[in-house]
């Protein structure tokens, strides 16, 4: 069945470093969402890439997808303590979206 | 506006009890979809309702089941409780914003098997 693996699982940095998380499906996406979780809330609604090779910019985070839309990923450039929380890539396939099992961004200051 | 209300936020029940859960979207939200949230399998899709009709389910067995009423709140039921039950349940609805289906969750509602 559909399967969308992230990683790392877990990810620590200092305040001030690149963060990069990474995603990939068995099979091509329609396309693909970013949500964020702050540690005790919610996932929040990030950003969509539709098409296949699609960089997008919101600030310090860049988010791709890639040509076979089968991979995505997130990098956040020097991070800051308000980036801590999981991330989590979602691949939709029509109405279902597949999750990521995420990734936990810790940033030490 | 209201985003997504889930009730209870918190409970705890004994094994082979049931448990029924409630989500109200967003008002205009058609769409209600029910995941698990489990430290060691991240989010794991249920099932999606649109209209009152279940339009996905995912592979969880027959003791988990939801409907949506005709004001789009939607409940899911879990019946005979095992521990491996014990997990965060997010309802989020969704709507179609400029191209993208997208997804608002709920706080959640905390379920703890003894």
């Amino acid at each position: 069945g559909q399967q969308v693996m992230q990683i790392p699982q877990y990810q620590h940095v200092q305040e001030g470093e690149d963060f990069t998380t990474y995603c990939n499906s068995s099979t091509t996406l329609s396309n693909i969402q970013w949500y964020k979780q702050r540690p005790g809330g919610h996932p929040v609604f990030l950003i969509q890439l539709v098409k296949s090779g699609e960089v997008k910019k919101q600030k310090r985070l860049t988010f791709q997808f890639g040509e076979a839309k089968k991979n995505s990923s997130l990098h956040i450039t020097a991070t800051q303590t308000t980036d801590v929380g999981t991330y989590f890539c979602a691949g939709n396939t029509g109405n279902q979206f597949y999750f990521g099992t995420g990734t936990s961004l810790t940033v030490i200051p | 506006k209201a985003g997504v209300t889930q009730t209870p936020r918190y409970l705890i029940k004994t094994r082979g009890q049931q448990v029924t859960l409630s989500c109200s979207p967003i008002s205009g939200h058609r769409s209600v979809s029910w995941y698990q949230q489990t430290p060691g399998q991240g989010l794991q899709f249920l099932f999606e309702y649109f209209s009152e009709t279940q339009r996905n389910k995912g592979n969880f067995p027959g003791r988990f089941s939801g409907r949506q009423f005709s004001n789009s709140r939607s409940e899911m039921n879990v019946s005979t409780l095992e521990l491996g039950d014990s997990a965060l349940y997010l309802c989020a609805s969704s709507l179609v914003v400029g191209g993208a289906n997208v997804l608002t969750f709920g706080a959640g509602s905390r379920l703890t098997v003894l």
